[in-house]
């Protein structure tokens, strides 16, 4: 069956590190992976979008990879702070039209 | 721009009763999804909808109907509640098909069946 799973429920670490996030999937393939943040008591917002055929995007602090081979993504939050604290979805999506979305990872940025 | 705005945030609900929750957005866009969000399950997409007057079942459809009578509005029934329903609903749209356009949600509706 189709599974997404993302790394640890929870991940601390210290402002100024860099961020790892994972989100590995079984049975799928995807066309195009995307990444959300949500904060508590609040809907997802979109953060990147990486088609199949890239390797690499960035925004700003954000590093998104994608590997169809190895069936991951890795999603990086360089120089952490404070306000990158949140739970962090990874979707996949295929040709059909519909995403699904992994479970989340809580990220805990310490000052 | 409001974006995605969803009513009521907040409800309780006995066994067997019924309610509606409403989805309203004002992007102009095509598509529009509902899903719910379980602790340990992520989101699960419940129905969904390609343009005015079509619907569409999703992941888990059983127990919710959904109707799309305009353009900016996606309504979400459940004709009667069960405790499993108990879960926070996310509407959510895009402008084209979701795999290549990111999904705005609304800020949830938080229901609890008795």
């Amino acid at each position: 069956s189709q599974k997404i799973e993302q790394n640890s429920e929870a991940l601390n670490i210290q402002e100024g590190k860099t961020a790892t996030l994972t989100c590995n999937y079984t049975n799928y393939s995807p066309a195009y992976l995307q990444w959300y943040r949500q904060d508590p008591g609040r809907g997802p917002v979109f953060l990147l979008l990486i088609r199949e055929n890239e390797k690499e995007k960035r925004k700003e602090r954000l590093k998104v990879t994608f590997d169809t081979t190895l069936k991951q993504s890795l999603f990086h939050i360089t120089a952490s702070q404070p306000a990158d604290s949140a739970t962090y979805l990874c979707a996949l999506n295929t040709n059909a039209g519909k995403s699904t979305f992994g479970d989340g990872t809580t990220l805990t940025v310490k000052p | 721009n409001a974006g995605v705005t969803q009513t009521p945030k907040f409800r309780v609900l006995k066994t067997g009763q019924s309610m509606t929750l409403l989805c309203a957005q004002d992007m102009n866009h095509e598509y529009m999804y509902w899903y719910r969000q379980d602790p340990g399950m992520g989101l699960r997409l419940i129905h969904y909808s390609v343009g005015e007057g079509t619907t569409a079942k999703g992941e888990v459809p059983d127990g919710y109907n959904v109707s799309r009578l305009k353009k900016q509005n996606f309504l979400l029934g459940l004709e009667s509640a069960a405790p499993s329903q108990t879960s926070v609903y996310f509407c959510a749209s895009t402008a084209g098909q979701a795999y290549n356009s990111p999904l705005h949600f609304g800020n949830g509706t938080r229901l609890t069946v008795t």
